[in-house]
């Protein structure tokens, strides 16, 4: 079965601080990772996906195949960082989310 | 810069009566899915749909959800009877391609419905 675990439902930081979002996935097929981000009152927006391997507002995400984890990175964090972030597997014909992790990024 | 359009943005209703969910979906797109989050839950897959059939359903989609593509812009999701479980945020969403580089999912705003 396609599953998604993110471990943390709250992460709060200081801005400047470092910042690691957890995500291990379980699926037997070719993986495709996905982080998507959520602004307080906005839409779900495509932060990063594994394939691009760019960084996208600083942040970064490695596909791990080895340890089935997909984890999001930032080394400074910043208050506008502050929403909820979402990883998702596809590869299939439909995203399977997490439940999600809300970042707070304290001045 | 395109984006996923839904109305409306909330939704309140009767347990018992029929609503409809519409979506209107980046234009070159092909792909089209619904997706629900209750509150406090995670963002759960309903449907996906392309070429005017369902592609894959997930066991939330029952006999009581439809979809369709009345023509070439809408993407409307029907629920026959709703319950008070239905209550949720309610995502459309929709990508160029399933595979590649076009298969990132773009999400509108989202329809909260409400059934009392």
């Amino acid at each position: 079965a396609q599953r998604v675990t993110q471990p943390e439902k709250l992460l709060s930081v200081f801005k400047g601080a470092p910042v690691e979002l957890k995500c291990n996935y379980s699926y037997s097929g070719s993986p495709e990772l996905f982080w998507y981000v959520q602004y307080s009152r906005q839409r779900l927006q495509l932060l990063l996906r594994h394939i691009s391997r760019e960084s996208i507002k600083g942040f970064t995400a490695d596909l791990n195949k080895g340890e089935t984890s997909f984890h999001l990175k930032k080394p400074f964090a910043q208050e506008e960082d502050s929403a909820m972030y979402y990883c998702a597997l596809g590869g299939l014909q439909k995203l399977v989310f997490g439940t999600g992790t809300r970042l707070l990024v304290s001045p | 810069e395109p984006e996923v359009t839904q109305t409306p943005s909330h939704q309140v209703t009767q347990m018992g009566q029929e609503v409809i969910l519409r979506c209107v979906p980046i234009s070159n797109h092909l792909y089209f899915y619904w997706y629900r989050q209750i509150l406090g839950q995670k963002v759960e897959f309903l449907v996906s749909f392309y070429n005017n059939e369902i592609s894959e359903k997930s066991e939330i989609f029952d006999d009581q959800f439809s979809v369709e593509r009345p023509d070439g812009s809408n993407f409307t999701l029907k629920i026959r009877s709703t319950k008070l479980e239905d209550s949720a945020m309610y995502f459309c969403a929709s990508s160029v391609s399933r595979g590649g580089s076009g298969d990132t999912q773009y999400f509108g705003p989202g329809t909260r419905l409400t059934v009392l």
